[in-house]
């Protein structure tokens, strides 16, 4: 089984400050990591995703995440927040790599909103 | 190209009626999911079909029915709504990429409200 804790249900940053979401994960195996982002009123972006290539993961809109196994941790970063940033950010686990359809799953943590201040 | 299209986008319901949450993908892909959300508790996972043909329960099914109509549309019915099934609902359709990363497209998003 997995699981994810998303440290934070709400963060707030200053405008070209330093972004970081924490997310902290649970696997019984070797997991794959993503994280989607939520703008309001619409579904779910994948923003990036580890799959064991690399432990640093760059993503789409300047975010980038380290995967860190002895941590077992994988928190979101982005060097200067812009106020198009402000969203809900879900950090979500599956194992891997596995065949069965149960295995593939998402496990989603209860997601972070991160509000940028001007 | 369209992606994930989800109809309706808003329902409300009175307690005890029934409705099916319509979903649609062009994608090709194989597997599909329906997710519900609600304040402070992420995203869970209803029901999921692995293929064409098949469905299982996730973490949540009770009082919900899914059906596979065919490999693009994958419907959500609930039979006899309660004010507990209040809430946003999420289909999704995914692709096993080569890496063996499960990479799920969202829909939009249905909103229901149950009186």
């Amino acid at each position: 089984a997995q699981s994810v804790t998303q440290l934070g249900s709400h963060v707030s940053v200053s405008e070209g400050a330093l972004v970081l979401l924490r997310c902290n994960y649970s696997s019984s195996v070797p997991p794959y990591l993503f994280w989607y982002v939520q703008y309001p009123n619409q579904g779910l972006q994948l923003l990036l995703k580890y799959t064991s290539a690399a432990t640093l993961v760059k993503g789409i809109n300047g975010f980038e995440a380290e995967f860190k196994k002895s941590e077992t941790s994988f928190h979101l970063t982005k060097p200067s927040a812009h106020m198009s940033d402000a969203a809900e950010y879900f950090c979500a686990v599956s194992l891997g790599p596995v065949n069965s359809g149960s295995a593939r799953q998402l496990t989603f943590g209860s997601g972070t909103q991160l509000t940028v201040l001007p | 190209n369209a992606g994930v299209t989800q109809t309706p986008k808003f329902q409300v319901l009175k307690t005890g009626q029934s409705m099916t949450l319509q979903c649609a993908q062009d994608m090709n892909h194989n597997s599909m999911y329906w997710y519900r959300q609600d304040p402070g508790m992420g995203l869970r996972l209803i029901y999921y079909s692995a293929s064409e043909g098949t469905t299982d329960k996730g973490e949540v099914p009770n009082g919900y029915n899914v059906s596979r109509l065919n490999k693009r549309e994958f419907s959500l019915r609930l039979e006899s709504a309660a004010p507990s099934q209040t809430s946003v609902y999420f289909c999704a359709s995914s692709v096993l990429q080569l890496s063996g990363a499960n990479v799920l497209t969202f829909g939009a998003g249905s909103r229901l409200t149950v009186l």
